[in-house]
């Protein structure tokens, strides 16, 4: 079965610093890893993700990830936070060889990180 | 520009009612999604389907069920709308050749 940890409820930084969200997963096999945002009241904006390749991916609104094989990890990061930038942050991972048909596979969400960027 | 659309915003219903959420896709994915949202929970998978007339069971499907009839339109029916469904509903569309999931809005539903 695959899952995702988002091991941190709540990340707090300051306008500015660096920002790192963290996301662990359980997969059997090579995972499909995604990064989303949701805004208040607003559904989901895909920000990034690793299929496969070069383990540093880049996104949308200057957020980067790293996939970490060794460490089952794709931490979010951000290299200086913006006050915008609060939101709630999902991982989502996805096995592919879990199909029920030609191309399809099940997501599994990360419980979501709230972060909150101080001026 | 994709473009995923939920029917409601905002939904108020009374317990035992029947409830319907409709989601539409103008992207012409075959996938499309229903989930709750739920704080410290995350995404649930309620219901997916794959084509028309076609749907399989997430990994919270009880109380719920869905109906999809032509390709872009997804629809979610409570029958017997109960307090414990009160909740964020997402949903999402994919392409077959593709691997991300396009999301709507959203519909904050509260039974009473």
């Amino acid at each position: 079965a695959q899952s995702v940890a988002q091991p941190e409820d709540q990340v707090n930084v300051a306008e500015g610093n660096p920002l790192t969200v963290k996301c662990t997963y359980s997969v059997s096999g090579n995972p499909y890893l995604f990064w989303y945002v949701q805004y208040p009241n607003r559904g989901l904006q895909f920000l990034l993700k690793y299929i496969t390749g070069d383990n540093l991916v880049k996104g949308s609104y200057g957020f980067e990830a790293e996939f970490n094989k060794s460490q089952t990890s794709f931490h979010l990061k951000k290299p200086s936070a913006l006050v915008s930038d609060s939101a709630l942050y999902f991982c989502a991972v996805r096995d592919p060889r879990v199909m029920t048909t030609d191309s399809w596979g099940k997501f599994q969400f990360g419980a979501g990180t709230q972060v909150v960027v101080t001026p | 520009d994709v473009k995923v659309t939920q029917s409601s915003r905002y939904l108020v219903k009374r317990t035992g009612e029947k409830v319907f959420l409709e989601c539409v896709q103008d992207m012409d994915h075959e996938n499309m999604f229903w989930y709750r949202q739920d704080p410290g929970l995350g995404l649930r998978l309620i219901y997916f389907s794959y084509d028309v007339k076609m749907k399989e069971k997430g990994d919270i499907p009880e109380g719920y069920s869905v109906s999809r009839e032509k390709k872009e339109r997804f629809s979610l029916i409570l029958e017997s709308a109960s307090t414990n469904q009160t909740s964020m509903y997402l949903c999402a569309s994919r392409p077959n050749r593709g691997e991300t999931q396009y999301f709507g809005p959203g519909t904050r539903l509260l039974v009473l």
